[in-house]
């Protein structure tokens, strides 16, 4: 069984300072992560993922995440938030031995001018 | 763009109408998925197909009815719903959807935002 949860439902900071969206999982195997990002009526666009290869992982838009297998967790940083990254943040987490993608409850994101 | 199509983007329906929602990938994609994204839940995985067959049915009520004719269209008819199946339906699609090891993406299309009166 895997499981995924996002320790915030809504953070709020201001445009500029940085962003920490928390995310923690379980899996019973070693598992791919992905964060996802949905925009106001839009679908998931992918952020960044890890697969088992470098476990600071950078993606789109300066976002980046580490994978620490010891805590279990898969945090999104960004080192400065900017008005655009207003949206709702999804933690995604696939069964490598198995065929689903288990996602966390979302994160809103807002940014304050 | 991820490269995945849903028709329409908005649908109004009553509860004793039937239609019908769209998705084409012209990825190349082996697998597709149907997810419910209601409001202040997780998303909810419906169907998943895998070449055309499909391998997963989340316990989804009859009302629900998804076809595969092709690994690049799925669809989701819709027939005698309820309020509470209003919600932004999402589609997926993926490389391939078995086999450990193997890491795939999901790619979504924008979604359907589905009102039932």
């Amino acid at each position: 069984a895997q499981s995924v949860t996002q320790l915030d439902s809504h953070v709020s900071v201001s445009e500029g300072t940085p962003v920490l969206l928390r995310c923690n999982y379980s899996s019973s195997y070693s598992p791919s992560l992905f964060w996802y990002v949905q925009h106001p009526n839009k679908g998931l666009q992918l952020l960044l993922k890890y697969t088992s290869a470098a476990t600071l992982v950078k993606g789109i838009n300066g976002f980046e995440a580490e994978f620490k297998k010891s805590e279990t967790s898969f945090h999104l940083t960004k080192p400065s938030a900017h008005m655009s990254d207003a949206a709702e943040y999804f933690c995604v987490v696939h069964n490598n031995a198995g065929n689903m993608l288990t996602f966390g409850g979302g994160t809103r994101l807002m940014v304050k001018p | 763009e991820t490269g995945v199509t849903q028709t329409p983007r908005h649908l109004v329906m009553g509860m004793t109408n039937k239609k019908s929602l769209k998705c084409e990938q012209h990825l190349g994609h082996n697998a597709m998925y149907w997810y419910k994204q209601s409001a202040k839940k997780p998303l909810e995985l419906m169907f998943v197909y895998n070449f055309k067959e499909q391998t997963e049915n989340n316990s989804v009520p009859s009302r629900f009815s998804p076809e595969c004719p092709n690994s690049s269209h799925l669809f989701l008819h819709l027939h005698t719903l309820q309020p509470e199946d209003s919600a932004l339906y999402l589609c997926a699609s993926s490389q391939d959807h078995l086999g450990p090891g193997l890491n795939t993406e999901a790619f979504f299309g924008q979604g359907t935002r589905l009102t039932v009166v």
